[in-house]
């Protein structure tokens, strides 16, 4: 597709279960950016990859959050014995790195029950 | 620490009228970005406007102007004839690493009413 994509578009999971949440970005762009919305505010930076490796994972909240991207295309990620408090809309964006300017996908609501 | 301020939590106007949103911020750095996005329910945050700290000229996209200050560290957001379309969440945004690891504000709920 032509925008950034990502799936699901919703998740429901219970307390304590792990979750996966996909991007797929913009084909040919570098950079690859995970940030987290929470009800009623801005988002969050979480992480960021060039290519394959994240070259800034200092918005990660703690060692539940984990996130990939092994091809430097599609990025996954993955939250661990999620709770409550990880209830948001989690947004996925692209970059070519040259532009500044970023693409964002339609972001994935997760809710812990 | 680096933080970006909006301090009006919603704003409305009549159609084809203008109206203008406030943003502050805070940075250490002398080369930075700022940017405004709009997000509508589809909770897609689109780029409006993006302003070089360098440039000292106000960037300018055809409604979407800004009114960057940089000692007062204000980016201000002016929309001029409102369209029903420009109803959404606004949010004021920096970069101050240029990396693309933006510090968003509390966001703005704009109202354009017919």
């Amino acid at each position: 597709g032509a925008g950034v994509s990502q799936t699901p578009s919703n998740k429901v999971t219970e307390k304590g279960k792990y979750v996966e949440l996909r991007c797929d970005p913009i084909s040919g762009h570098t950079a690859l950016y995970w940030y987290r919305q929470s009800l009623g505010q801005g988002p969050e930076f979480l992480i960021y990859f060039q290519g394959t490796g994240a070259a800034d994972d200092s918005g990660l909240p703690n060692d539940r959050f984990f996130a990939v991207r092994p091809e430097g295309s599609v990025s996954t990620l993955k939250i661990q014995r999620t709770e409550r408090g990880d209830s948001a809309v989690y947004l996925c964006a692209s970059s070519d790195g040259n532009t500044g300017e970023l693409f964002f996908g339609e972001g994935s609501r997760l809710t812990v029950l | 620490a680096q933080t970006v301020t909006q301090s009006q939590p919603e704003m409305s106007v009549q159609e084809a009228e203008t109206v203008t949103l406030s943003c502050t911020y805070d940075t250490s750095e002398n080369n930075y970005y700022l940017f405004w996005y709009k997000q509508p329910p589809s909770r897609q945050m689109i780029l409006v406007i993006r302003q070089e700290a360098y440039k000292q000229q106000n960037a300018t996209e055809n409604r979407f102007s800004v009114n960057f200050q940089k000692a007062a560290k204000s980016f201000s957001l002016k929309i001029s004839d409102s369209q029903l379309g420009d109803t959404a969440m606004y949010f004021c945004a920096s970069d101050p690493s240029n990396t693309g690891k933006l510090i968003f504000g509390q966001g703005t709920t704009l109202q354009v009413k017919p």
